[in-house]
C-alpha cells in the first residue's frame, strides 16, 4: 500500500541505548519530516530534509540525528536514549505538484518510552 | 521564527451546537495553513488547508476555515457538532519549507 511506513510502532529503550526509528515512504515524494508529540504541546519538528542528500534542522533537533541517502528513507536516529525522549514519533512526507497540490502523507507513529 | 497558538486548551460544546476553534499564527508572510484532526491513539486526519485565493475554505466533515490576514487567524468552523467530533485539533503552517509547525491543540468534549 503507498504511504508513509514506520517501524517500529512501539518500542521500550533503556536508558543510555540507542536505536533508530525507520521511516518509508513509496510515493516518490521528494520532501520528509520528524515530529514529536507531547501531551499540552502538540507536534514539534524535530528534523527535516527537501531531497536525498539534505537535511536540517527542526524545533528540536538536540539528541537526534538523521540522514537521506534515498528518496524513500528517512531514519531518526536515537544516539543516548534519555527519559525525556519519551513520545509519539511522526514521520511524513509531502508533495508539491503545483501551488494548489500540496499536503502532508503522515506515518502512524512509533510510540517510544525510555525507562 | 514562525509559531502557531492556539488559545483554548480544551473545548466542550453540546451535540448540535456551533464551533468556532481558534487559530492565530506569526509569520513575516502569508503561509501555507493547515487544519488536522487527531482521535485517540490515531494519527492525523488532514481537515482543510489554505494557501491562496479564496478566504473561507471547505473541508471535510462539514467543517470550514476562515483566512484572516489582518488577524493572522485561521479559525475553524462548524455549524453543527456531532459526538464523533470530539477529538483533538490542530492549526498548522508551512512556510514553503516543506515542514510544519504546529500548535498546541485544542481537546473537544461534546455533550450529549
Amino acid at each position: 500500500n503507498a504511504g508513509v511506513t514506520q517501524t517500529p510502532k512501539f518500542q521500550v529503550l533503556k536508558t543510555g541505548q540507542s536505536m533508530t526509528l525507520q521511516c518509508a515512504q513509496d510515493m516518490n515524494h521528494e520532501y520528509m519530516s520528524w515530529y514529536r508529540q507531547d501531551p499540552g504541546m502538540g507536534l514539534r519538528l524535530i528534523h527535516y530534509s527537501v531531497g536525498a542528500g539534505i537535511t536540517d534542522q527542526g524545533e528540536v533537533p538536540n539528541g537526534y540525528n538523521v540522514s537521506r541517502s534515498t528518496t524513500e528513507d528517512f531514519p531518526l536516529r536515537l544516539l543516548s536514549a534519555a527519559p525525556s525522549q519519551t513520545s509519539v514519533y511522526f514521520c511524513a512526507s509531502s508533495y508539491s505538484e503545483t501551488a494548489t497540490n500540496y499536503g502532508y502523507t503522515f506515518g502512524s507513529g512509533t510510540r517510544l518510552t525510555v525507562v | 521564527a514562525q509559531s502557531v497558538t492556539q488559545p483554548d486548551i480544551h473545548i466542550t460544546v453540546s451535540e448540535g451546537a456551533s464551533l468556532e476553534l481558534r487559530c492565530n499564527y506569526s509569520y513575516g508572510a502569508t503561509p501555507y495553513l493547515f487544519w488536522y484532526v487527531q482521535s485517540p491513539g490515531q494519527g492525523l486526519q488532514l481537515l482543510l488547508k489554505y494557501f491562496s485565493g479564496d478566504t473561507l475554505v471547505q473541508g471535510i466533515k462539514g467543517f470550514e476555515a476562515e483566512f484572516k490576514r489582518s488577524q493572522s487567524s485561521f479559525n475553524l468552523r462548524k455549524p453543527s457538532v456531532h459526538w464523533s467530533d470530539a477529538a483533538e485539533y490542530f492549526c498548522a503552517l508551512d512556510t514553503g519549507r516543506r515542514a510544519l509547525t504546529f500548535g498546541s491543540g485544542t481537546r473537544l468534549q461534546v455533550q450529549p
